[in-house]
C-alpha cells in the first residue's frame, strides 16, 4: 500500500525554466510534508517542508504547494539550475502515526543546459 | 562529526553469510529509521525506533532481518543468511521524533551480496 506516490519517475527541464515535481498521498491523517533531494552515492538531504495548516511555503528558489482537498503537493524550482539535477523524494508524517516518515518512490530531475 | 554516521560505507559479502550494519544517530535524536534503496528503486522503509516505544518493524522484508537500538542511541541492522536480493544501499536516519521535524540521513552502507 503506497501511501505516498510520485507518479513521474523522471523529469527533464531546461536550465532557467521552472521544474514542477508532483506528489500524491492517500492517508488523510498526514499533517506534515517534506521534500528531500538525493545525489548519487549520498544520503537524502532535507530541502523544504510544509505543515498541513498552510498551503504554501517558500524558501529561495524552492516553493512547496499543498492542496489538502486533492491530497496533492508539488515542489516548484525556479529558475532551475544544473546543480538541481538529482532524485527528489516527497515524504509525509502524521502525529497519530508517531511522526514516522513515509516516502514516495522519487522523481529523477535532470536540468539540461 | 555532528551528522548521522553509518559504517561500513561499503560491504561485500558472500551469499549465506550474516552482516551487521551500524548507525550512529545525531546526539539527542530519539527517533531512528532504517531504509534501503535497491538499484533503480525508491526508499523502502524497514524499521522505525521512537524513544522507548516498541519499534515499528512492519517494513522488515523477512525474518532474516532484525535491528536493535542500544541505550536509545546506536543501532545495528543485522541480515542473516544474506541473499543476492539483499544487495542495496541501506540508509539510516534520525530525528527529534516530535511533530513537524525532519529526519537527517547518513551516507548509507552499500551492501553487495555475491
Amino acid at each position: 500500500d503506497q501511501q505516498v506516490k510520485q507518479n513521474s519517475p523522471s523529469l527533464s527541464v531546461q536550465e532557467g525554466r521552472i521544474s514542477i515535481l508532483n506528489c500524491d498521498y492517500t492517508n488523510s491523517m498526514f499533517d506534515y510534508f517534506l521534500w528531500y533531494k538525493k545525489y548519487p552515492a549520498e544520503g537524502p538531504t532535507f530541502l523544504i517542508s510544509i505543515s498541513s495548516i498552510k498551503d504554501k511555503n517558500e524558501d529561495g528558489r524552492f516553493t512547496v504547494f499543498l492542496n489538502k482537498s486533492a491530497k496533492h503537493l508539488s515542489l516548484h524550482i525556479v529558475p532551475s539550475q544544473p546543480g538541481d539535477s538529482a532524485v527528489y523524494f516527497c515524504a509525509a508524517s502524521a502525529r497519530g502515526g508517531g511522526n514516522k516518515l513515509t516516502f514516495g518512490t522519487g522523481t529523477q530531475l535532470k536540468v539540461e543546459l | 562529526g555532528a551528522g548521522v554516521s553509518q559504517s561500513p560505507s561499503n560491504k561485500v559479502t558472500e551469499k549465506g553469510k550474516d552482516v551487521e550494519l551500524r548507525c550512529d544517530p545525531i546526539s539527542g535524536h530519539t527517533a531512528l529509521y532504517w531504509y534501503r534503496q535497491s538499484l533503480g528503486q525508491g526508499l523502502e522503509f524497514l524499521i522505525y525506533f521512537q524513544g522507548n516505544s516498541a519499534p515499528d518493524k512492519s517494513g522488515l522484508p523477512s525474518d532474516r532481518f532484525s535491528a536493535e537500538r542500544t541505550g536509545g542511541s546506536v543501532s545495528t541492522l543485522t541480515i542473516q543468511r544474506t541473499q543476492q536480493e539483499d544487495s542495496a544501499v541501506y540508509l539510516c536516519a534520525s530525528s527529534y521524533g516530535s511533530a513537524n521535524t525532519e529526519a537527517f540521513f547518513g551516507q548509507g552502507t552499500r551492501l553487495t551480496v555475491v
